[in-house]
């Protein structure tokens, strides 16, 4: 069965420092893969998306996120957070048009 | 609309009220999904609706719980005789019909209504 899997429940990095979250997945064929965030309060946003081609993908605020076949990874990254980066992250892959998400991981900045 | 609209955005209500939440897709969205966030939970699929094919339920968590689609635009979720255990945030998503692109495929959430049930 398809799954997506975050291994870490919280993070916590300093700000200025980089980040990575880790996102794996199980899935049959080539997956279409995304990552939203949610800040407190607030609904989800698509933060990037993978679908084919380069395995690098930008996305908005200064986010990437890497796709790894052979790992069934993507995972996220951002070379410097800042403190409006603290919410909450999920990686989701698309399965039929239905989306199978992954627990999510707390992001936590240090001033 | 501009983006995936949902009301109300908070609504308490007493245990075995019935409950209606609305939400607005954006505009030529052929697909609506419901989705439900418990409190510090991931998310849950509810139900599924495209275009005119018949919804997939199969996340409802009770017969409580239904939903429908008017021409295909606008979905009502209705939970009838509510419980404690039904308070949560429910989302709302849409998207594009196929994946024609990979440029303006994916999936817009509203911001949700909260609910709380006392």
């Amino acid at each position: 069965a398809q799954s997506v899997t975050q291994p870490d429940i919280h993070i916590t990095v300093s700000e200025g420092a980089s980040l990575e979250l880790r996102c794996n997945y199980s899935y049959g064929a080539t997956p279409y893969l995304f990552w939203y965030v949610q800040s407190p309060g607030q609904g989800l946003q698509l933060l990037l998306k993978y679908f084919s081609g380069d395995t690098l993908v930008q996305g908005i605020k200064g986010f990437e996120a890497e796709f790894k076949r052979s790992q069934s990874s993507f995972n996220l990254r951002k070379p410097s957070v800042h403190w409006s980066d603290a919410a909450e992250y999920f990686c989701a892959v698309d399965s039929n048009y239905q989306l199978i998400w992954g627990a999510g991981t707390k992001l936590i900045i240090k001033p | 609309g501009a983006g995936v609209s949902q009301s109300p955005s908070n609504k308490v209500t007493e245990k075995g009220k019935d409950v209606e939440l609305r939400c607005d897709p954006i505009s030529g969205h052929t697909a609506l999904y419901w989705y439900r966030q418990s409190l510090g939970q991931g998310l849950e699929f509810l139900i599924y609706f495209q275009g005119n094919s018949a919804p997939d339920k199969s996340g409802l968590p009770s017969d409580r719980f239904s939903a429908e689609r008017t021409g295909g635009s606008v979905s009502t979720l209705t939970i009838q005789r509510t419980q404690q255990e039904d308070s949560a945030v429910y989302l709302c998503a849409s998207s594009p019909p196929v994946v024609s692109s990979s440029t303006n495929y994916g999936y817009t959430f509203g911001s949700g209504t909260r609910l709380t049930v006392v």
